[in-house]
């Protein structure tokens, strides 16, 4: 079955830029999606359809592709953006969505 | 205000059934694609299944094929997944989804334990 790949975690310091990729074999052909999730809450999506922010995310959340891996980039990461973050696609023939392992972000 | 919620959820033994239930309100639900996607405690999403607007296209993911079902009911704005057969690695927390672009719109879930 199809699967997307991310790392396990990404931290880094208040201010700098957070990159978390997500690479699977279908991405150059099909969008990927990106929710943040916080600790007990549900999810919410930051990026849609490749580089799109939905209405009331901050600017500083962005999305980027480049063959088959794509990145979410947090420029200038505070602390209320630590949270988990999934990336989502769909697989070739578009009859099964796919999630990513997820990534925990650590800003400190 | 989109209001999503997810009902259902219990402890159930090793193939057991159950069925979820997701009422919407705050929005027009027939006018949505709509969404089961579940976590496991402490692991990563997952998406589960998706159907149309109308109710007449499904989508299984491939490891829950034959052993659920999802359904709509239009006129009393209700999302259904039957499970059955379950197993110790269904539990997670199922979450009912709102589609449009993307999943704009996530109930808080409703926990499913599957345990002798």
């Amino acid at each position: 079955s199809y699967e997307l790949t991310q790392p396990p975690s990404v931290s880094v310091s208040p201010g700098q830029t957070a990159r978390i990729t997500c690479s699977g074999d279908a991405l150059p052909k099909k969008y990927v999606y990106w929710y943040q999730q916080k600790s007990g809450q549900a999810p919410v999506a930051v990026i849609y359809e490749d580089n799109k922010r939905p209405s009331g995310i901050p600017e500083r959340f962005s999305g980027s592709t480049s063959g088959t891996m794509a990145t979410l980039i947090i420029s200038g990461a505070q602390v209320d953006d630590e949270a988990d973050y999934h990336c989502y696609s769909v697989d070739s023939s578009d009859n099964e969505g796919v999630f990513g392992g997820g990534t925990k972000l650590t800003v400190l | 205000e989109v209001q999503l919620l997810e009902s259902g959820g219990n402890l159930v033994q090793p193939g057991g059934s159950l069925r979820l239930s997701c009422a919407a309100s705050g929005f027009t639900f027939r006018h949505y694609a709509m969404t089961w996607v579940r976590q496991a405690p402490g692991k990563g999403l997952e998406w589960v299944s998706s159907i149309s607007r109308s109710g007449t296209t499904t989508y299984i993911t491939d490891s829950l094929k034959g052993r659920l079902s999802i359904s709509r009911d239009n006129a009393k704005n209700t999302l259904s997944l039957e499970m059955s057969s379950l197993r110790v690695e269904d539990t997670a927390r199922y979450f009912c989804v709102r589609t449009g672009m993307y999943f704009d719109y996530w109930g808080q879930g409703t926990l499913v334990t599957v345990s002798s």
